[in-house]
């Protein structure tokens, strides 16, 4: 079964870029089906999400954060990556990448990786 | 601007039945489908329901999915209620802009 396991710092300065990447085991981001996608949740808080990608590259990113969210794809690693601009104490969050079944149908969330806790702090 | 709103938390005892709404903040709740996930402490959310009234795979039949389109709301229901039910719970659906969640409803079962 497909698995994801995101990596990357736990500590980002304010004002530098965030970067965090997704490793998916299990089955190919090549195969076209799904988008790939990147969720956030502040502490104590709801989910946000962030955007995804599909095999080919191309995004589509939430409005209220698309002027500084980046996200990439590495097929030939399995991957796909996040990276988000000039970050402040209010992107602290533990960060997720699921699988986008929006691709073929609907748009949900299945599965999600385990998820990662990014602080902003100098 | 699509939203969906959740109460903050409910309660109830074990075995019996909880109902967790998801109201949509404007048009039809019924237009676009609704999801729900679980979400115990310290772990990623699974889903538990998709397609408004569809479960995944290895989700038991305890756990249902409704719209009622005169309350533009959607909502799950629990019934025979175990411990380990407790968790947090949230809605999701999508616009023509981006995906969407509510605010999530924290379950206890006591």
């Amino acid at each position: 079964q497909v698995q994801l396991q995101e990596s990357g710092p736990g500590l980002v300065k304010p004002s530098q870029t965030l970067s965090l990447t997704c490793t998916v085991s299990g089955g190919s981001i090549s195969s076209g089906d799904y988008y790939w996608s990147w969720i956030r949740q502040h502490p104590g808080k709801g989910l946000e999400w962030i955007g995804y990608i599909d095999y080919s590259g191309s995004t589509y990113y939430n409005p209220s954060l698309k002027s500084r969210v980046s996200i990439s794809v590495d097929t030939s690693k399995n991957q796909f990556s996040l990276q988000l601009s000039y970050v402040t104490a209010a992107d602290t969050a533990v960060y997720y990448c699921a699988r986008d079944l929006g691709a073929t149908g609907v748009p949900w969330f299945d599965p999600w990786g385990q998820g990662t806790l990014v602080t902003v702090s100098s | 601007n699509f939203m969906l709103t959740q109460p903050h938390s409910v309660s109830e005892s074990p075995g019996k039945t909880v109902t967790i709404s998801c109201t949509g903040s404007s048009g039809s709740i019924a237009s676009y489908y609704v999801q729900w996930y679980q979400q115990r402490p310290g772990s990623a959310p699974t889903p538990v329901i998709y397609e408004d009234n569809q479960r995944p795979s290895g989700v038991p039949d305890r756990f249902s999915g409704s719209i009622d389109s005169s309350s533009n709301s959607a909502s799950l229901t629990i019934s025979g209620l175990r411990t380990e039910d407790e968790a947090d719970y949230y809605c999701q659906s999508y616009d023509s802009t981006k995906r969407v969640f509510g605010g999530g409803t924290k379950l206890t079962v006591l």
